[in-house]
């Protein structure tokens, strides 16, 4: 069965280094999403992509995060200079319908632990 | 997105059925109500989805309310492996194509 993938599974860093987190969505999906879950709290919506731009982001996503989708497979997000406060785990999710009728494929998520 | 309320969590022991409720009386008519679960240390998976009509798949039934104000997700014989955290998500068909997870129910499934 297709499934998302998602590397590193846990990452640790120093507060204000560069951090990205890589994802392989399902290979014919169009729609590619960031969500965090800081620990014992709600999943988040970060970021959604569509037609190599941004179609959506919340406010969690400012200026230090970034994705890209670099080579028609990886979907990436970066964080610019890492916050203690982004100690979180990081899904990847994708889709191949932007409506309702979608079901969201997740990753198994990495963890991201700012020292 | 419109509001869902569910339980905050919830018992069954093994091999029983599970009914697990979630209210959404500000539904509107283009909502579909999703369900999804996440288990322990796992991101979230997809059960299953409704419009008006009750639905059946391999993990699960949904069943709609006919004014559609709630649903019920219902787990026919829960195994310790259903022991997770349980999303009823509403999404409308309109609008950007994100799901808006709350704090779910969290089932306990116990011998």
């Amino acid at each position: 069965e297709p499934e998302v993938t998602q590397t590193p599974s846990h990452q640790v860093t120093q507060m204000g280094q560069e951090v990205i987190l890589r994802c392989v969505p399902i290979s014919n999906h169009l729609y590619f999403y960031w969500y965090r879950q800081i620990l014992g709290q709600k999943v988040e919506f970060l970021v959604s992509f569509y037609n190599n731009e941004i179609s959506e982001k919340s406010e969690i996503f400012d200026d230090q995060f970034s994705v890209e989708r670099p080579d028609g497979s990886n979907f990436t997000l970066k964080i610019r200079s890492t916050k203690l406060e982004d100690s979180a785990m990081y899904f990847c999710a994708s889709r191949n319908f932007k409506g309702s009728t979608g079901e969201l494929f997740f990753g198994e998520g990495s963890r991201l632990t700012v020292l | 997105d419109a509001k869902t309320t569910q339980p905050n969590s919830m018992e069954s022991n093994e091999e029983e059925p599970v009914h697990l409720p979630c209210n959404h009386s500000t539904i509107s008519g283009t909502d579909y109500i999703h369900w999804y679960r996440q288990l322990p240390s796992q991101g979230p998976e997809y059960v299953i989805h409704g419009l008006t009509s009750n639905v059946n798949n391999r993990m699960a039934s949904l069943a709609i309310a006919e004014d559609r104000k709630s649903s019920t997700l219902i787990l026919h014989r829960a195994t310790l492996r259903d022991a997770a955290v349980y999303y009823c998500i509403l999404q409308n068909t309109g609008t950007a194509s994100k799901l808006t997870f709350g704090t779910g129910t969290r089932l306990q499934v116990t011998l």
